[in-house]
């Protein structure tokens, strides 16, 4: 099946630094890429949608400039969190799309921890 | 807006019992319905889906639901778990001519010998 890798799995950093999470999909090309904040004991809630070589679409109450989306191909899409705070501190999860609508993937998400 | 409502937020069953996990959800229109399963470490995996047709869906790793649209129900079944089911379970949601999901908070299924 289709793989979708996210580095790092975990990272921890200090309160004003920034952090880049990559998410790749293996071994398909992805048109769309999506990422998810989940906090523990919750749902996992979009963030923003990427669409290789366009600006990534934002879902209401997210910070664009907060929380930077490149989706430079159609293998990789970045997610960097500028001046972190312990209040960004959650699981971060990816997923790609085949190009087929609903066929998305999901990487095994990234742990950030803000001190 | 869509939403989906996962009652249950924990369940233990017995290893070899039957499960089903709720989901309600609200949409004006026709739902796409999804269950995925969360392990610790691993993405989210697909156990099955529900676009149109029978509304009995046949999943991966012996799972079933059933869609009814009278309820807004869309829960899942197995007639025997297994100790390796314990994970956490997750219903989403989505609309037709879009690929965003709307996720409920999920149930974490305990597998008790």
């Amino acid at each position: 099946g289709a793989v979708v890798s996210q580095h790092p799995s975990w990272v921890i950093c200090k309160s004003g630094t920034s952090v880049k999470i990559e998410c790749r999909s293996l071994d398909f090309q992805a048109t769309t890429m999506f990422w998810y904040r989940q906090f523990p004991k919750q749902s996992l809630m979009l963030m923003a949608t990427s669409n290789e070589g366009s600006k990534a679409t934002y879902e209401q109450g997210v910070e664009k400039d907060k929380f930077l989306i490149n989706h430079a191909s159609l293998t990789l899409s970045t997610l960097t969190v500028t001046s972190a705070h312990p209040e960004d501190s959650s699981f971060y999860i990816c997923s790609a799309e085949t190009g087929a609508v609903y066929e998305q993937y999901f990487g095994p998400g990234t742990r950030l921890t803000v001190t | 807006a869509q939403s989906v409502t996962q009652p249950d937020i924990h369940i233990t069953v017995s290893e070899g019992a039957s499960l089903e996990l709720r989901c309600n959800y609200s949409y004006g229109a026709t739902p796409y319905l999804f269950w995925y399963v969360q392990s610790p470490g691993q993405g989210l995996q697909l156990l099955l889906k529900y676009f149109s047709g029978d509304t009995l869906v046949q999943g991966i790793k012996g799972f079933e639901a059933e869609f009814k649209r009278s309820q807004s129900s869309f829960n899942l079944r197995k007639p025997s778990v297994h100790w390796s089911d314990a994970a956490e379970y997750f219903c989403a949601v989505g609309a037709a001519g879009y690929s965003t999901l709307t996720f409920g908070k999920g149930t974490m299924l305990l597998v008790s010998p």
